[in-house]
């Protein structure tokens, strides 16, 4: 079955620290890969998404992931994290079909 | 512009109840998507909606969910004889879709169900 795991479950860091969450699925065929954020309150946005071509792929406030196909894995990084970027963070997966397979989410709390 | 917009953004109801959850998308998106998340777990795919053709129902848990979407736009999601489990937030999504499977997802702010 596929699957997406996150396993970081909650983050916590200081403002300006470094931040990598992984991403790992199972899906073996093509793949597009994306990552979600959710700030309290609101709803789930597209923070940066890859579909082909360079595997690192750059998004939104200065986020940026790296696909690494035989790892299986879709790693998201910021290099100096802010206060502003708290929120819960979704990785997904969608595989030949339609359907987008989302992982359990990674709560960050940035402390200033 | 207008993003998906889900109503009621909460329901409480008793069990056995019949709810129905109702999903605006952006106009011109021609995918829509049922999701729901579960205290704890990750989003889990419900149904969609692509334009005329017949709706992926893949995803819906058992014969008590059901969900239409009219004139290629507005969609119902139905839950008869709600039960404890069905408590979660149920959130639409919609897309361009078509040949475009790349296209992104937009979310609304969900419904947030609690069966008593």
């Amino acid at each position: 079955a596929q699957s997406v795991s996150q396993h970081n479950h909650h983050v916590i860091l200081s403002e300006a620290a470094s931040l990598e969450l992984g991403c790992n699925y199972s899906y073996g065929g093509t793949v597009n890969l994306f990552w979600y954020v959710q700030y309290p309150g609101q709803h789930l946005q597209l923070l940066l998404k890859y579909f082909s071509g360079d595997p690192l792929v750059k998004g939104i406030k200065g986020f940026e992931a790296e696909f690494i196909k035989s790892k299986f894995s879709f790693n998201l990084r910021k290099p100096s994290v802010q206060w502003s970027d708290t929120a819960e963070y979704f990785c997904a997966v969608r595989s030949g079909a339609n359907n987008l397979f989302f992982g359990t989410g990674t709560r960050l709390t940035v402390i200033p | 512009g207008a993003g998906v917009s889900q109503s009621p953004s909460n329901k409480v109801t008793e069990k056995g109840k019949d709810v129905e959850l109702r999903c605006d998308p952006i106009s011109g998106h021609t995918a829509l998507y049922w999701y729901r998340q579960s205290l704890g777990q990750g989003l889990e795919f419900l149904i969609y909606f692509q334009g005329n053709s017949a709706p992926d129902k893949s995803g819906l848990p058992s014969d008590r969910f059901s969900a239409e979407r009219t004139g290629g736009s507005v969609s119902t999601l139905t839950i008869q004889r709600t039960q404890q489990e069905d408590s979660a937030v149920y959130l639409c999504a919609s897309s361009l879709g078509g040949t475009g499977r790349n296209q992104p997802q937009h979310f609304g702010d969900g419904t947030r169900l609690s069966i008593l």
